[in-house]
């Protein structure tokens, strides 16, 4: 199956400092990628949809000018968490879809961000 | 705007039991629906998804769910569980579109005692 790899896995980051998360399609293209956020034992809340070559689409509550949202390119998406506080620690997933194509998503394995 | 309602927040069963997990959607034009399982540490998996055709889909790992246009359902169902079906269960939904956002639910935790 597609695969869809995220980095870092892991990350600690102090207070006040930006993380950036990359998104990457390993061996197909998406126009559309998307950004969730799991807190411990909930479900994923979609933070926003990253479109290649445009903006970001922001879900209600979110802060875009927080949580930068970069798609450079059909394989790439890069979400970053500019001035992290530790009340933004959690669990990052993202999502690509095969470019055209009514399919399922496929999930990267997720960054633990944890902010001290 | 869809929505997806899982009412079992947490579910416990003896191994051996059967298991059906709840799960409605809300949308007014059609979906595909998705059940992915999240065992303790680990990253999101497809169990099954359903698209079109035979309501009844069958999944991984002895899995199947049952899609009732009618009750707006997607019910999960397994025969007989077994100790390491203990995860975290979502059912998603997305609009029967291109690159559409899925929206889950809120999750069950299914506990099983060996």
């Amino acid at each position: 199956g597609a695969v869809v790899s995220q980095h870092p896995s892991r990350v600690i980051c102090k207070s006040g400092t930006s993380v950036k998360i990359e998104c990457r399609s390993l061996d197909f293209q998406a126009t559309t990628m998307f950004w969730y956020r799991q807190f411990p034992k909930q479900s994923l809340m979609l933070m926003a949809t990253s479109n290649e070559g445009s903006k970001a689409t922001y879900e209600q509550g979110v802060e875009k000018d927080k949580f930068l949202i970069n798609h450079a390119s059909l394989t790439l998406s890069t979400l970053t968490v500019t001035s992290a506080h530790p009340e933004d620690s959690s669990f990052y997933i993202c999502s690509a879809f095969p470019r055209g194509l009514n399919t399922e998503a496929f999930f990267g394995q997720g960054t633990r961000l944890t902010v001290v | 705007a869809q929505s997806v309602s899982q009412h079992n927040h947490h579910v416990i069963l003896s191994e051996a039991a059967s298991l059906e997990l709840g799960c409605n959607y809300s949308y007014g034009g059609t979906v595909n629906l998705f059940w992915y399982v999240q065992y303790p540490g680990q990253h999101l998996q497809l169990l099954l998804k359903y698209f079109s055709g035979d309501p009844l889909v069958k999944g991984i790992k002895g899995f199947e769910a049952e899609f009732i246009k009618s009750k707006f359902s997607f019910n999960l169902r397994k025969p007989s569980v077994q100790w390491s079906d203990t995860a975290e269960y979502f059912c998603a939904v997305n609009a029967k579109s291109s690159a559409s956002k899925i929206i889950f639910g809120s999750g069950t935790r299914l506990s099983i005692r060996p």
